[in-house]
């Protein structure tokens, strides 16, 4: 299985803030790896597919970067909106895994 | 607008078989993937398995033998089935449409069901 590492693992940030969240992949997923935001008791949103495609919809003040085995999502302008938990996932094989999760808290 | 919505029971007893059903609306069933999740009180993402439309499967192997995925595509319809479940199994289980393509980096779960959760208890 690909393991999935997501740093850091809680953030806090302001509002405003540009903030990164790094994850890294145990082998090369080239650009399969996607980024997903989830809040409290609801079900996971697709962010950026592909390492770096918005997914229609999203605002752009998110973006992606990577390929190989390192990525990053980072969001240009923190909205309170955007506090909430942050997944990565890999596509480059079966069976599908995530990261751990990236907590961003209000500071 | 595609919408998923899962129903079955929100409580199974041990060594009990999970029996979960996604409704499919808003959109056609064909050429897609169609994908259970878990995710348990507190904790991370796991992929269960996806059916294509046309019924071939992939299972994680971390479900050995217990679990099977099924469509059925004139109710729009796909079901997960969980076997000999223990209390590890409760958790949120969400079903999704899985959008892929074989020769680009198009892969993604794009929609969602809401979440159901399922408590393994006597």
């Amino acid at each position: 299985d690909i393991q999935m590492t997501q740093s850091p693992s809680s953030l806090s940030a302001s509002v405003g803030d540009r903030v990164t969240i790094t994850c890294r992949a145990s082998q090369s997923i080239s650009i399969y790896l996607n980024w997903y935001l989830q809040k409290p008791g609801k079900a996971p949103k697709v962010l950026i597919y592909g390492a770096s495609s918005l997914q229609n919809g999203v605002p752009s003040r998110f973006s992606g970067s990577g390929s190989g085995t390192d990525f990053t999502l980072t969001i240009s302008a923190l909205q309170p909106e955007d506090f909430a938990t942050y997944y990565c996932q890999q596509s480059y094989s079966t069976p599908i895994t995530f990261g751990q999760g990236t907590r961003l808290e209000i500071k | 607008q595609v919408q998923l919505q899962e129903s079955g029971p929100g409580l199974v007893k041990p060594s009990e078989t999970l029996s979960l059903t996604c409704t499919v609306s808003g959109g056609s069933i064909s050429s897609y993937y169609w994908t259970w999740f878990r995710q348990p009180p507190g904790k991370g993402l796991e992929w269960i398995g996806y059916i294509y439309y046309s019924g071939s499967t992939v299972y994680n192997p971390s479900f050995k033998s217990r679990v099977t995925i099924s469509v059925d595509t004139s109710k729009k319809q796909f079901s997960l089935k969980l076997s000999s479940v223990t209390a590890a199994d409760t958790a949120v289980y969400y079903c999704a449409r899985h959008e892929y393509s074989s020769s680009s980096a198009l892969r993604k779960f794009d929609y969602w069901g809401q979440g159901t959760l399922v408590t393994v208890s006597s």
